[in-house]
């Protein structure tokens, strides 16, 4: 079943501080955070794991509420560069990465 | 570099066709995917597969088949294409280390059936 992404869609202006969050209503083993640009392939930005590990970009953060099964992605001093649509992916048990995906949060961020 | 890369970037072709896309990634991963994103940016997985092993086959018409001929090439093959086939088609690879397999996406390829 299918994650839910909110909100759909975001703007900012520069500086400004976002979260997106992705909820499951089944268990979930990981999420995983992808970037993708218009026209360009997603890119990695984090993994998050039952039990709190986790492995991702410097400049990126989140936060896995495994009681609620939901997570969130924080984006804080947004760059001109953060603009794109941010998918989750979740994994439920460990399923040779098998990721089902959100429907997208769309990013803008103005100067 | 090292990446993953993806044959055609851009494939226009007529309903009935057959048509492939090859993927190869030179990163040393074991495990590559298949992923359709729809018009609407809906990113789903087709396929999977583990050192050429067939490990992940979701509800997708016989029509599309993968093969794998090694573990750094995952092909994709689609007979008798239709108009609903038109999506990019991302291949990915992961190579798990531990608990972590983030997938890494080639560029895409944009099918449009005619």
């Amino acid at each position: 079943q299918q994650p839910v992404q909110s909100p759909q869609a975001v703007i900012l202006r520069e500086g400004e501080d976002a979260v997106i969050n992705c909820s499951s209503s089944k268990a979930l083993y990981s999420v995983h955070w992808y970037r993708q640009k218009h026209g360009e392939a997603p890119v990695f930005l984090m993994i998050l794991l039952k039990g709190g590990e986790q492995k991702g970009h410097e400049k990126i953060s989140a936060s896995f509420n495994e009681k609620k099964q939901q997570s969130s992605l924080y984006l804080t001093a947004s760059q001109l560069s953060y603009s794109g649509t941010y998918f989750c992916g979740t994994e439920y048990g460990t399923s040779y990465g098998k990721l089902t995906f959100g429907q997208g949060t769309i990013l803008t961020v103005h100067p | 570099d090292t990446a993953v890369s993806q044959t055609p970037k851009y494939l226009v072709t007529q309903m009935g066709n057959d048509k492939s896309i090859k993927c190869e990634q030179n990163l040393g991963h074991d495990t590559m995917y298949w992923y359709k994103q729809d018009s609407k940016k809906f990113l789903k997985i087709m396929f999977s597969y583990n050192n050429k092993e067939l490990i992940i086959n979701e509800t997708v018409p016989n029509r599309f088949s993968p093969k794998s001929p090694d573990k750094a090439h995952l092909n994709l093959h689609i007979n008798s294409l239709e108009l609903g086939d038109s999506a990019v088609y991302f291949c990915a690879s992961s190579h798990p280390q531990g608990p972590y397999n983030e997938q890494f996406f080639g560029p895409g390829t944009r099918l449009t059936v005619l």
